[in-house]
């Protein structure tokens, strides 16, 4: 079945330390997007990829970078830049980018928190 | 980027009662989308409706949209237990090409 897969599903970080959340589809999809979603809040967007090797950043990409070398990965990390790291962490995609009304596909999210 | 937002925040209901939920926005949009999250998981589509249509229904949901008054609603019928879970209305605006999302309405259907 097609889908996209987060991994972990639990991450933990030190203090200065890099992490990386893998985002894979494997449903064709050209557009991707990465959300952060805090406790009772709605989801927040960091980055977004319309094609591979291209991304832009959404509304809170600060302490964030991301990379799309291929059409069905878009890894993010979380830099020790990003101070609040603590958040579940969601990656979606859509067959082209939303504007153009598609509906978005989520993975199962991967739960990061500080040691 | 606008962002809706839900009301209620929380619903309580009997199984096989109606759930009904409402997002408000504030500028034009090209879609909203109506999405489901149950605990700990990720987000699943429910329904998209494009500016231009007025009522959508897919299985036990319908879903209007009033572009007078800035407002949506999603009518869940003969609700069951499974349908626990966060509501969240997403929208598209006019020549963006982002999707914000609301804070949700977390129903919660007791048996």
């Amino acid at each position: 079945d097609g889908g996209i897969t987060q991994s972990p599903k639990y991450l933990f970080r030190k203090e200065g330390q890099n992490v990386t959340l893998s985002c894979e589809q494997n449903l064709n999809h050209d557009a991707m997007y990465w959300y952060r979603q805090d406790p009772g809040q709605g989801l927040r967007l960091i980055y977004y990829s319309q094609i591979v090797n291209d991304f832009q950043k959404g509304d809170i990409a600060e302490g964030y970078s991301v990379s799309r070398e291929k059409k069905e990965s878009f890894p993010l990390t979380v830099t020790s830049a990003q101070k609040n790291p603590t958040a579940f962490y969601l990656c979606a995609s859509s067959p082209q980018l939303t504007g153009n009304n598609q509906p978005q596909h989520f993975g199962d999210g991967t739960r990061l928190s500080i040691l | 980027s606008q962002q809706g937002e839900e009301d209620p925040q929380a619903l309580s209901i009997q199984e096989g009662e109606n759930a009904t939920m409402n997002c408000s926005y504030k500028t034009s949009i090209n879609n909203l989308q109506w999405y489901r999250q149950n605990s700990g998981r990720g987000l699943v589509h429910l329904i998209l409706i494009r500016s231009n249509e007025r009522e959508k229904h897919s299985g036990r949901l319908r879903v209007t949209l009033d572009t007078s008054k800035k407002s949506s609603s999603l009518l869940i019928t003969a609700s069951r237990a499974a349908d626990t879970a966060s509501y969240f209305c997403a929208l598209s605006g006019a020549g963006s090409y982002q999707l914000t999302f609301g804070k949700g309405t977390k129903l919660s259907v007791i048996p």
